[in-house]
């Protein structure tokens, strides 16, 4: 597709659920980033990949949240035993590179909400 | 730790005013600043980004400002329109952080007919 594809666009889940969120980034970009933006506050950094390889995981809050690129396109977020302090707006956004400059694009979000 | 905030949380202007948003990061040590809109339930659209090095960027109605030594940035908007409204996020990349932004909270615009 031409933009940053997310599926789910929502998703409702019970406490303690696993729950996976699928990023398609624009095609040819080695560079894919996932945030994360709860409601009225801007988004926060979770995890960068170049390539199939996380560059920079230091946002990932705790052990319970992964993710992955195997093939250096796709990724998956996976969040195990959900809690309602996970509910927000995952964001994934992708660029050319990572080099300093690159516009980076984002996707429209995956709507989360933990019951 | 780099901060960013944004000055108004929110703003009601009529139609055709000249407004501008205003950004500050705590931390002068950046590649660049990035100026997003989000719209209600959607994702966030890069409007202009500013080099460490350069001073302003502009696009259409839409100008941006970079004063790197005293961490601000401003985003002047001129003749604004009610489509316009939207919430604007500032974002700044720090030289240390790899690729990473550190966005701002957001400024909330609207622009009445």
């Amino acid at each position: 597709g031409a933009g940053v594809s997310q599926t789910p666009s929502n998703k409702v889940t019970e406490k303690g659920k696993y729950v996976e969120l699928r990023c398609d980034p624009i095609s040819g970009h080695t560079a894919l980033y996932w945030y994360r933006q709860s409601l009225g506050q801007g988004p926060e950094f979770l995890i960068y990949f170049q390539g199939t390889g996380a560059a920079d995981d230091s946002g990932l809050p705790n052990d319970r949240f992964f993710a992955v690129r195997p093939e250096g396109s796709v990724s998956t977020l996976k969040i195990q035993r959900t809690e309602r302090g996970d509910s927000a707006v995952y964001l994934c956004a992708s660029s050319l590179t990572g080099i300093s400059g690159n516009t980076i694009y984002f996707g429209e979000g995956s709507w989360l909400t933990v019951v | 730790k780099q901060e960013v905030t944004q000055i108004p949380a929110a703003l009601s202007v009529p139609e055709g005013e000249n407004l501008v948003l205003n950004c500050s990061f705590t931390d002068s040590a950046i590649y660049n600043l990035q100026w997003f809109r989000q719209d209600p339930g959607k994702g966030l659209t890069s409007l202009l980004l500013i080099q460490s090095s350069q001073r302003e960027q502009t696009s259409g109605r839409l100008n941006a400002s970079l004063d790197k030594s005293s961490g601000r940035s401003t985003l002047y908007i001129a003749a604004s329109q009610p489509g316009d409204s939207a919430t604007y996020l500032c974002a700044v990349m720090r030289e240390t952080s790899g690729s990473r932004l550190t966005f701002g909270e957001g400024t909330q615009l609207t622009v009445n007919p």
